[in-house]
Order: C-alpha cells, then structure tokens, then sequence
C-alpha cells in the first residue's frame, strides 16, 4: 500500500518550546491531510484536516495559534505545536488522502511528543 | 455522536476466519466504510473500505449488506499478529473525515 511517513518518530520538548512534526506521502500526492491526536488508552481524535495551498480546517475545541499546520505542497503537510506544555505530550498521528478524486486514506506510523 | 457501533471485544482461533461486525444504520448514501486497525503505539493501518458492493483484497473481504445499515469484515486466516484495535467508521465524501470510535479489540489465540 501507500506510505504516508513521519518525522520524528519521537520527540522529547521542554515546556515552553516548539515543535515541528513532518507528514509526507511518499508515493503518491495528497491534496488533503488529516492530523490526530491520541492520548493514552483513548482513541484517535481528529485536530484539524489540512489543505494543500489553503489554510487548515480545525475541529471544535482545537486552538489553531498552538497548533501551526502548513500544507505547502502536495507531499508534506506540518504540525507545529507552539508553546508546548506538558498536557500537549501525546501521540501525533497524519493520514493522507489518496490524490485529488481518491477515496483511499492512508496514516503514517505517528510522532510521539513528550513535553518536559 | 458515534456513527458505528462495535463490539468491544473478540477472540479468535487462530488459522480460523474472523468475523468482526459493525452497524452504521444511519449511513448516509455518500458515505463510505472504512476498516482500519491499530496495533499498539503505532499508526492505524488501512485494511480495506466500500461504498455498496463488497470489496475483497489481499488483507480482507468487506461484505455491506444491501441495505448498508451494516457489514463485516472478514480476515480469511487469523494469525496471531492480526490481534488489534479495529475500527470501523463511516465517512462521507464531501470531507472524508475519519471518526474514530472505541473500535474492537480482537485478540487471536493459538
């Protein structure tokens, strides 16, 4: 199947600071992209979908200041967690949607983020 | 505002097939089904998804039932390395929005 790749696999941060994740597709285009997050023994939870060349869509209760997302082209999609705090550590998780008229959607293997 | 419903545990032999079932009776028609799993501390791995028809490939079969209020995925030969979280969840074209519900646990035995 399609890869959808994340870097860094895992990320320590110390409060306070900035932390950038990458989302690329590998072999494929995506023109949508989708973050999550996942805490502990809980499911994943849609953040915001992420549009090539436009500005992201988040979902309700998400701050978009203290999760940057950019888009900028059709294999990488960022999330930068701002100001991180300790209740930000969890796990990031992209998923990517098969080019424009795909229906397939793929996840990369998630970034885990632990503040300090 | 759950859109599927699971159940939230299953054992299977292994070597044998595995049913898992889900119900979406409020399925609207431009949306699909989508079947991930998620084994612990990764990413959830994409297995197989439809609109109506039933779909089958290396991993999986997906059988909707006509009325599409439901369906099951089958793993033909469970191996122990198929024991996961797996989600089903219903998605519509406009967005293809993935919600994530509590899924199934599925635990295969030797």
């Amino acid at each position: 199947g399609a890869v959808v790749s994340q870097h860094p696999s895992r990320v320590i941060c110390k409060s306070g600071t900035s932390v950038k994740i990458e989302c690329r597709s590998l072999d494929f285009q995506a023109t949508t992209m989708f973050w999550y997050r996942q805490f502990p023994k809980q499911s994943l939870m849609l953040m915001a979908t992420s549009n090539e060349g436009s500005k992201a869509t988040y979902e309700q209760g998400v701050e978009k200041d203290k999760f940057l997302i950019n888009h900028a082209s059709l294999t990488l999609s960022t999330l930068t967690v701002t100001s991180a705090h300790p209740e930000d550590s969890s796990f990031y998780i992209c998923s990517a949607r098969w080019g424009a008229s795909g229906n397939t959607i793929y996840f990369g293997e998630g970034s885990w983020l632990t503040v300090v | 505002d759950a859109k599927t419903t699971q159940p939230t545990s299953m054992d299977c032999a292994e070597g044998r097939a595995a049913n898992l079932p889900c119900n979406h009776s409020t399925i609207s028609g431009n949306e699909y089904v989508y079947w991930y799993r998620q084994i612990h501390s990764q990413g959830p791995q994409y297995i197989i998804h439809g609109l109506k028809n039933n779909e089958t490939n290396e991993m999986a079969s997906l059988i909707i039932t006509e009325d599409r209020k439901s369906s099951t995925l089958i793993l033909p030969h469970a191996t122990l390395r198929d024991t996961a979280v797996y989600y089903c969840i219903v998605a519509s074209s406009n967005d293809y929005k993935l919600s994530f519900g509590a899924g199934t646990t599925v635990t295969v035995r030797a």
